[in-house]
Formats: C-alpha cells, sequence, structure tokens
C-alpha cells in the first residue's frame, strides 16, 4: 500500500528565503507526481504535474523535482513571499493512470514578512 | 486550464438531514471523478470513486448507503451524505482526472452537522 510523507509538517520562513519541501513514497511504482497548494478552508490547486519519466518540471519560481528509484521528490521555492503561505501536499497516482492520487499529510508554510 | 466546480461550499444541516454535493468538470469530460475528505489537520482521504454511468467503488471503511455516489454524465458527479450526524463533518473535495494535464479539484465543501 502506497503510503506517501511529507516533511517538515510546518515551517517558518522570513520573506525572500529559498526554501525546500520535502516529499517521500514508499511504492515507486507511480504514474505521476502532483504539488498542490491548499488554502485554509479552500480547496486545492495544482502547482505542478512530473509525469514519471521525468525528472523535473519548473513553474515561474516553483521547481519540483523527482527521484522515482529512490521514492523522493523536493519542491523548491525561490525568494518566498507572505502569499505562498499555504499548506503544500504532495501527491501519487499509482499505474495505470487512473488511478486515485494518495495524499502526504501536507507541509504548512508561513513566510513572514 | 480546466475547471472542476463543487457546490456548495459551505453548508450547514440538521442531524438526521441529508446533503447532495455537486461536483462538475466544466470544461472536459471525466469518465472518472473521486471524492476525498479532510478531518481538521488531516491528510486527504479517498472515500470513493465515481464512474459515470457506474457504481461507485468505495474506499474500506466508508459506508456506501451512507455516502451516496452519482455519477449520471461525464461531467457530474454528485456526493449525497445520507441522514448526516455531527461526525460527518468535514471538508469534502472531489477531483476530475483531465487526461494531460492531471487532477483537477472543486473547490471543496465544508459540510458541518449540527
Amino acid at each position: 500500500k502506497q503510503e506517501v510523507t511529507q516533511i517538515p509538517a510546518a515551517l517558518s520562513v522570513p520573506e525572500g528565503e529559498n526554501l525546500v519541501l520535502n516529499c517521500s513514497f514508499t511504492d515507486s511504482a507511480i504514474y505521476n507526481l502532483q504539488w498542490f497548494r491548499q488554502d485554509p478552508g479552500k480547496g486545492l490547486t495544482s502547482l505542478l504535474l512530473i509525469q514519471s519519466s521525468q525528472r523535473e518540471q519548473t513553474s515561474g519560481r516553483l521547481n519540483a523535482s523527482l527521484d522515482k528509484s529512490s521514492g523522493r521528490s523536493t519542491l523548491y521555492i525561490a525568494a518566498s513571499q507572505p502569499g505562498d503561505s499555504a499548506t503544500y501536499l504532495c501527491a501519487v497516482r499509482g499505474p495505470p493512470g487512473n488511478t486515485p492520487l494518495v495524499f502526504g499529510k501536507g507541509t504548512r508554510l508561513s513566510v513572514i514578512a | 486550464g480546466a475547471v472542476v466546480s463543487q457546490h456548495p461550499s459551505r453548508v450547514i444541516c440538521k442531524s438526521g438531514t441529508s446533503v447532495k454535493i455537486e461536483c462538475r468538470s466544466l470544461d472536459f469530460q471525466a469518465t472518472t471523478m473521486f471524492w476525498y475528505r479532510q478531518f481538521p489537520k488531516k491528510s486527504l482521504m479517498l472515500m470513493a470513486t465515481s464512474n459515470e454511468g457506474s457504481k461507485a467503488t468505495y474506499e474500506q471503511g466508508v459506508e456506501k448507503d451512507k455516502f451516496l455516489i452519482n455519477h449520471a454524465s461525464l461531467t457530474l458527479s454528485t456526493l449525497t451524505v445520507t441522514s448526516a450526524h455531527p461526525e460527518d463533518s468535514s471538508f469534502y473535495i472531489c477531483s476530475a482526472r483531465e487526461l494531460v494535464a492531471g487532477a483537477f479539484f472543486g473547490q471543496g465543501t465544508r459540510l458541518t452537522v449540527v
């Protein structure tokens, strides 16, 4: 059974810092991995999707990497801003691709102005 | 990008009543939608997989007679919480998978049963 772990559970940084969020998964046979952002009481916003054959994806100040063999992914946020404060969720999907996502518990990020 | 609309965003109901939550994919067809539940400070947990035109597949521990799922068309799935109790109070989120771009989620529904 796939399990997803995110470390740290919470993180507080001053504005402008670069930071890394970690995600690990126990079964490396994944179809893809997705990073989401969740604001309090809100739904999920997809940030980056990495297919199993890819190593990384970039969008603006965000960069996500995937090392499938070791079961790890990182989300790098450059030059953090207070508006980045949210919970960041990592989720993996197993083959054949139409299976549901398995989520980590998330990392709660606070960026202090 | 693909848009999934979930309605209502908040609902308060009395214990014993039923509540219906709608999930619509606005600009793509979704043969499969997923329903998740999230308790405070917990991760999203899959409740059921909703397949268009067939019965939903429920995860272990989720009562299918309590959480009725209907996927009547390629763009609409509904979750009905029947005979709701306070312990059903939670945040419910649906998702639909777009073939290329991945999973897109609704805005979520905050259910409070009083």
